[in-house]
This record gives C-alpha cells, sequence and structure tokens, in this order.
C-alpha cells in the first residue's frame, strides 16, 4: 500500500452506533489530519495531530474522538451521530505540522440513519 | 465568514483551450496557497503551490497566478484535456501563523473532446 488510506470507504450508521474510521499513511509523515466535507462547503478542519499529539480541535463535538497511537495511524471514533453528521471524511497527512502540501485518503462516505 | 472564496462553481472549456480557474481570499496573513485536485471518489491531490514572495509559478500545463494587492489566484490550465475534469480546490495558509489549511469550495472543470 502507498501514500494514504481509508477504511472503510462507505460507512451506514444510526444515531445509536458507535463506528469508528481509520487512516494510515505510508508516507513516513508526521502530521495527521481528520477533515470533513459536507455538500456545497469547503473542506472543514476537524483534528489536527502532530508527532502522535492532538494540537487542534476545531471546536468539533465529543461524539467524534480521534485516536493517535502511532505517527501512520489516525482514527475517528463515532457514536451517536446526528443525521447531519453525513458527510466525506478525508484524512491527509503531511511531512509536519505546517507543511503547506498535505495528502489525502480518499475518504469514507458516511451516512446516518 | 469565507476567507477563501471561488465564486465559480463550475467552468466548461473545449479541449486545446486555456482554462482560468480563479479563487479570492480575505486574510492578508496568507502566505502560502495551493491548488488541489479532486475526481470523483477519490482525496484531493495536490496540484501546484505558490508563496507570497512569487507571483507566478508553473508546472508543465499548469501555471499559478498570486496578485497580492487584489488578494485574488488564479490556476492556468493550458492546453486543457479531458483528464483534466474534475473538481479543483484553492486552499491558503499563513506558515507563520496557524498553520491551517482554509480551503474554498471547489470548482467543477468539464473539458470537452
Amino acid at each position: 500500500e502507498t501514500g494514504v488510506t481509508q477504511t472503510p470507504r462507505h460507512l451506514v450508521m444510526g444515531m445509536t452506533n458507535k463506528k469508528s474510521l481509520k487512516c494510515e499513511q505510508h508516507l513516513g509523515h508526521n502530521a495527521m489530519y481528520w477533515y470533513k466535507q459536507s455538500a456545497k462547503k469547503p473542506l472543514e478542519l476537524m483534528f489536527v495531530y502532530n508527532f502522535k499529539e492532538q494540537t487542534e480541535n476545531n471546536s468539533v463535538p465529543s461524539r467524534f474522538s480521534p485516536e493517535c497511537p502511532n505517527s501512520s495511524h489516525l482514527f475517528l471514533h463515532l457514536h451517536t451521530l446526528q443525521p447531519e453528521d453525513s458527510a466525506l471524511y478525508l484524512c491527509a497527512s503531511s511531512p509536519r505540522r505546517g507543511a503547506g502540501e498535505q495528502y489525502f485518503g480518499p475518504g469514507t462516505r458516511l451516512t446516518v440513519t | 465568514d469565507q476567507q477563501v472564496k471561488q465564486n465559480s462553481p463550475s467552468l466548461s472549456v473545449q479541449e486545446g483551450r486555456i482554462s482560468i480557474l480563479n479563487c479570492d481570499y480575505t486574510n492578508s496573513m496568507f502566505d502560502y496557497f495551493l491548488w488541489y485536485k479532486k475526481y470523483p471518489a477519490e482525496g484531493p491531490t495536490f496540484l501546484i503551490s505558490i508563496s507570497s514572495i512569487k507571483d507566478k509559478n508553473e508546472d508543465g500545463r499548469f501555471t499559478v497566478f498570486l496578485n497580492k494587492s487584489a488578494k485574488h489566484l488564479s490556476l492556468h490550465i493550458v492546453p486543457s484535456q479531458p483528464g483534466d475534469s474534475a473538481v479543483y480546490f484553492c486552499a491558503a495558509t499563513s506558515q507563520g501563523g496557524s498553520e491551517k489549511l482554509v480551503f474554498g469550495k471547489g470548482t467543477k472543470l468539464t473539458v470537452n473532446p
């Protein structure tokens, strides 16, 4: 595997479910990001991790819980989501926080029913 | 308030002609600008960038122009090819500041054969 991978690619979950999104980067980068892309809106930064430490939480509701066990893996744990949380969730990485170029995964299309 | 604006949601161009995608920003602290391309079912892919110390950067068929006084940048693709059909996102960051990438909503480019 190369680049940034995300699983699952599609997820349908009920409002009472608990699920997790997984991201893995094979680029040797030290910073990882979660973005949300809703219809007709720009990409919104959710979380930033730099060397496994969370450096940014962009006022994200607590029903989204990130986890970064090492510099190559990033998770987004989901629980009691709302239908308006349905969106494309993108993971990205960069050599370090603040490096302009970020490399994106293909995203997870999440539908909350 | 959107700090990065792409006012044209879509653009249609004939193959072989020039495509010009525009982007405006409001935050004068932004000093590094990027263009990403996104195909359906894939994550955004970095295309080209420009630092605020330059007014032009060229990479093959792609050229980005920056007009700092007007807070405007544009991406020129010449000649346009059908494979260029994608959504193009403009992004900006302040490398000495928050270092967050702020994205526009994107412009969908269609290059007709």
